[in-house]
């Protein structure tokens, strides 16, 4: 079965570093982009980057350049997106998404930051 | 604020026919192929539509899709209370070099 899963809810203060993961299995991972989208509660999707496991390019759209980091280890076929000093605003739930023929969503990562 | 415009929200009753729209502009719909997904309450997006009107296996047939110009639609018919849920559409978008999403529209089968 084609799937991704993504790490458990995570739980932070502003300021903190987080790393969230999305593991590919089923599928050739290195041969897909993997797209990480966000939710903020309540609110619609966005977009936020992906990476080329091949090589490990990226792109990113500016609203999220230079605040969180698109990373893979095609060893364990997992992706990752990471924050080195998280705001309030980054509360939110984190989807990667992969399309390996038939287009796949993890199941999502919620991640809370406050005080 | 999303750069594809959908309307907030949608109702219809059951065994209806309901459209859902997506505007966008030259750098986006008008160039790009546009994607469509579901979201249940408290679920991941599902993609029920791809390159404009193409529905992936295990959709219904009763979702169709469509584009014209700059603007593209969903069409829902034999609308089932299963098919409550907020709805999105999604294109490329040359100038951000980043795939944009609709505000999304939430369906309502009253």
């Amino acid at each position: 079965e084609v799937q991704l899963v993504q790490s458990g809810a995570e739980v932070k203060k502003p300021g903190e570093s987080l790393r969230i993961s999305c593991r590919g299995s089923g599928y050739n991972f290195n041969n897909n982009w993997i797209n990480w989208v966000r939710q903020m509660p309540g609110k619609g999707l966005e977009w936020m980057g992906r990476i080329d496991p091949t090589d490990s390019h990226t792109n990113y759209i500016p609203s999220f350049q230079g605040h969180v980091i698109i990373s893979v280890d095609t060893s364990i076929s997992t992706a990752y997106l990471q924050w080195n000093s998280l705001q309030a605003s980054d509360t939110a739930t984190y989807y990667c998404v992969a399309n390996p023929g038939k287009q796949v969503w993890g199941q999502g990562t919620t991640v809370t930051v406050s005080s | 604020q999303s750069v594809l415009t959908q309307s907030p929200s949608a109702s219809g009753t059951p065994g209806q026919k309901v459209s859902i729209s997506c505007s966008g502009s030259g750098s986006n719909i008008g160039i790009n192929k546009v994607d469509w997904y579901q979201q249940l309450p408290g679920t991941a997006p599902k993609l029920v539509m791809h390159s404009n009107d193409q529905r992936p296996s295990g959709v219904p047939d009763r979702f169709s899709g469509s584009k014209s110009g700059t603007s593209a639609s969903l069409a829902i018919s034999g609308l089932q209370s299963e098919d409550e849920a907020d709805y999105y559409c999604a294109a490329w978008d040359a100038s951000l070099n980043g795939l944009l999403f609709g505000g999304g529209t939430k369906l309502t089968v009253l």
